[in-house]
């Protein structure tokens, strides 16, 4: 079962920043935190991962909290574009017999408007 | 680099009739994971192979199986064809297997069992 719990659906007015909530209370120590996205009916899009420490890369922010039971993903100007499926995924390691594989949950359907 | 492959795009075929599917990883990837995506069960882990090995198993019944080449190339193949096989098949490729090498995804097979 998907380790993280998302709304269920979010809007977004086009050029604010969207702010997509993710919990994760039960992650441990060596897990990380993935956030991909679905736009309808085409392959998952990787955007961003973490362990503990804020990340940013050149379509999202991270923000993990210091405990590591939650997170948010930040696009820091929404587009129509953005508009799709979000899941926050956390990542079992290696090194445990089901190690590596992602276990998508029902994710966020973020709606972007004008 | 080019993206991960999968052919063919669109199938359809009838109940039961076995179908085989194919997957291109990206250049230097060794790993490749297929997934399942229905409307009722979401984004569900199949397999993942590495060096021609499979190392990681969903919980799916033996009609699913899939092998891969000495080239990364992999494919799936399900047997015995049933209405509930109606999916977008997708396939991801990491350089290696495990919790840091990000996975990407190709296109999916949309496979439709009449």
């Amino acid at each position: 079962d998907a380790k993280t719990t998302q709304p269920t659906s979010m809007d977004c007015a086009e050029g604010r920043a969207a702010n997509l909530p993710c919990n994760h209370s039960t992650i441990s120590g060596n897990e990380y935190v993935y956030w991909y996205r679905q736009i309808h009916s085409q392959g998952p899009q990787y955007i961003i991962h973490g362990l503990k420490n804020n990340e940013t890369n050149e379509m999202a922010s991270l923000i993990i909290t210091e405990d590591r039971k939650s997170s948010t993903l930040i696009l820091p100007h929404a587009t129509l574009r953005d508009t799709a499926v979000y899941y926050c995924i956390v990542r079992v390691p290696l090194i445990y017999n089901q190690g590596g594989k992602l276990i998508f949950g029902q994710g966020t359907e973020l709606s972007v408007k004008p | 680099k080019a993206g991960v492959t999968q052919t063919p795009r669109y199938l359809i075929k009838t109940r039961g009739q076995q179908v085989t599917l194919s997957c291109s990883p990206i250049s230097g990837h060794r790993s490749v994971s297929w997934y399942q995506q229905t409307p009722g069960q979401g984004l569900q882990f199949l397999f993942e192979y590495f060096s021609e090995t499979q190392r990681n198993k969903g919980n799916f019944p033996g009609r699913f199986s899939g092998r891969q080449f000495s080239n990364s190339r992999s494919e799936m193949n399900v047997s015995t064809l049933e209405l509930g096989d109606s999916a977008l098949y997708l396939c991801a490729s990491s350089p290696q297997p495990g919790g840091q090498d990000t996975q990407y995804f190709g296109p999916g097979t949309r496979l439709t069992v009449l």
